[in-house]
């Protein structure tokens, strides 16, 4: 099994609607990520949260919130969806501690129609 | 403004050797990795620098020079499976990474 899951995997949905990505891990690690990946660009940060209680924006926060559930869950949400927002969606994750080293989910494909 | 600049392509040969650039010019520096990233998949980790010079594991080596703000990821023997992209991050003062878009690395047999 992935040590870090994310759901659901692909995902056609249309404008205005509300979109929920969840991501879990099984690593025990405190920091969590969001990030958006598009042709020609590199990975943006969209959220990160080091701990439950601790919830930081990215650099292109507008347009999405997060929820940090438990050390384990962490959720992405577009309240309104729209079609720039069509992207690959990473969820990320890396130890307290550590090099920095980020461990990623396999991918969520969003297409906002 | 911060910004890391790699190649968009690259081609190689099969059991050639590539070297893959990257600049930065970043507000601080913490380290730099470089990512592999299949199409379609998650990126996943290959090296990490943080001081000056070469660093070898297997097939894969890194080197940086944190004066030019420069660091290249060397791959030798190459195989068809290393066909993928390869990301350039710097992580920076405020212990944020900064990634580059990314080199695609074509193989040829």
């Amino acid at each position: 099994d992935a040590d870090v899951t994310q759901t659901p995997r692909n995902r056609i949905t249309k404008t205005g609607k509300r979109i929920m990505l969840e991501c879990s891990q099984t690593k025990g690690h405190d920091r969590m990520y969001w990030y958006r990946q598009d042709p020609g660009l590199g990975l943006r940060l969209i959220y990160y949260s080091f701990d439950v209680k601790d919830i930081n924006k990215g650099e292109i926060s507008d347009g999405y919130s997060v929820s940090r559930q438990a050390q384990a869950k962490f959720s992405l949400s577009l309240e309104s969806a729209i079609p720039n927002q069509t992207a690959l969606y990473f969820c990320a994750t890396t130890g307290e501690g550590d090099t920095g080293e980020l461990f990623f989910g396999e991918g969520s494909r969003l297409t906002v129609l | 403004g911060q910004n890391i600049d790699q190649p968009t392509e690259m081609t190689a040969t099969e059991g050639a050797i590539v070297q893959i650039n990257c600049t930065y010019q970043t507000s601080g520096f913490n380290g730099l990795f470089w990512y592999q990233q299949h199409a379609g998949e998650a990126p996943t980790f290959l090296s990490y620098n943080v001081l000056d010079g070469l660093e070898e594991k297997g097939r894969f080596s890194s080197f940086l020079s944190r004066s030019k703000g420069y660091s290249y990821l060397l791959l030798k023997e190459l195989q068809m499976k290393d066909s993928a992209s390869y990301l350039c991050a710097v992580m920076d003062s405020n212990y944020q990474l900064i990634w580059g878009a990314g080199t695609k690395l074509i193989i040829k047999p």
